[in-house]
């Protein structure tokens, strides 16, 4: 595609249970980040991938936060046993090296309800 | 410790009025990035500069332009004769290490017809 996709664009779930959001970033990237950005605020950052690997996953709150990108092109985020305080949007962007333009996606907006 | 401070919350103005935004940032590195990013109602981050702390000129685009100030730590944005779809949330962010971005709370502009 043109840009970085990420689906799904919304998303409602019950405390407790498990999510996972998916970012196709801009083919040819090889840096992909996550961000989260709650009502009203600026994005925080998650974690950054170089190529397969998490180079950088301080951002992550915690061990229910996890992130994979296995052939170094689709990521998925996974939230286990979802807390009301984990709703906010979650961004996806990509860059072709590390450090120029970063390409972000429209967001999930997860809910937990 | 907030490392960008975004101080307007809103701005509102008449179509074809100059608006400023403001952006302190705080950073202890000698070397450091400054970006500002744009977000229009659809939610996507749409980057508009990226700056490098060694590069204190300022920057024009069009109706867009920057003043960079290292003794003051601020990086302001100026929209010259503002357009409806100006209308959007803009952020100031940091980067230290090139990839990692801290973003400031954003500026909402709203320009009226």
């Amino acid at each position: 595609g043109a840009g970085v996709s990420q689906t799904p664009s919304n998303k409602v779930t019950e405390k407790g249970k498990y999510v996972e959001l998916r970012c196709d970033p801009i083919s040819g990237h090889t840096a992909l980040y996550w961000y989260r950005q709650s009502l009203g605020q600026g994005p925080e950052f998650l974690i950054y991938f170089q190529g397969t690997g998490a180079a950088d996953d301080s951002g992550l709150p915690n061990d229910r936060f996890f992130a994979v990108r296995p052939e170094g092109s689709v990521s998925t985020l996974k939230i286990q046993r979802t807390e009301r305080g984990d709703s906010a949007v979650y961004l996806c962007a990509s860059s072709l090296i590390r450090g120029s333009e970063a390409f972000f996606g429209q967001g999930t907006r997860l809910t937990v309800v | 410790a907030q490392k960008v401070t975004q101080a307007q919350t809103e701005i509102s103005v008449v179509e074809k009025e100059d608006v400023t935004l403001d952006c302190v940032y705080e950073t202890r590195d000698t070397t450091y990035y400054l970006f500002w990013y744009k977000q229009p109602p659809s939610g996507e981050l749409v980057f508009l500069i990226r700056r490098n702390s060694f590069d204190e000129q300022n920057e024009i685009s069009g109706r867009y332009s920057w003043n960079f100030q290292k003794s003051t730590s601020s990086f302001n944005f100026t929209i010259t004769a503002s357009q409806v779809v100006d209308s959007a949330v803009y952020f100031c962010a940091l980067s230290e290490n090139d990839y990692k971005l801290s973003f400031g709370a954003g500026t909402t502009v709203t320009v009226r017809a």
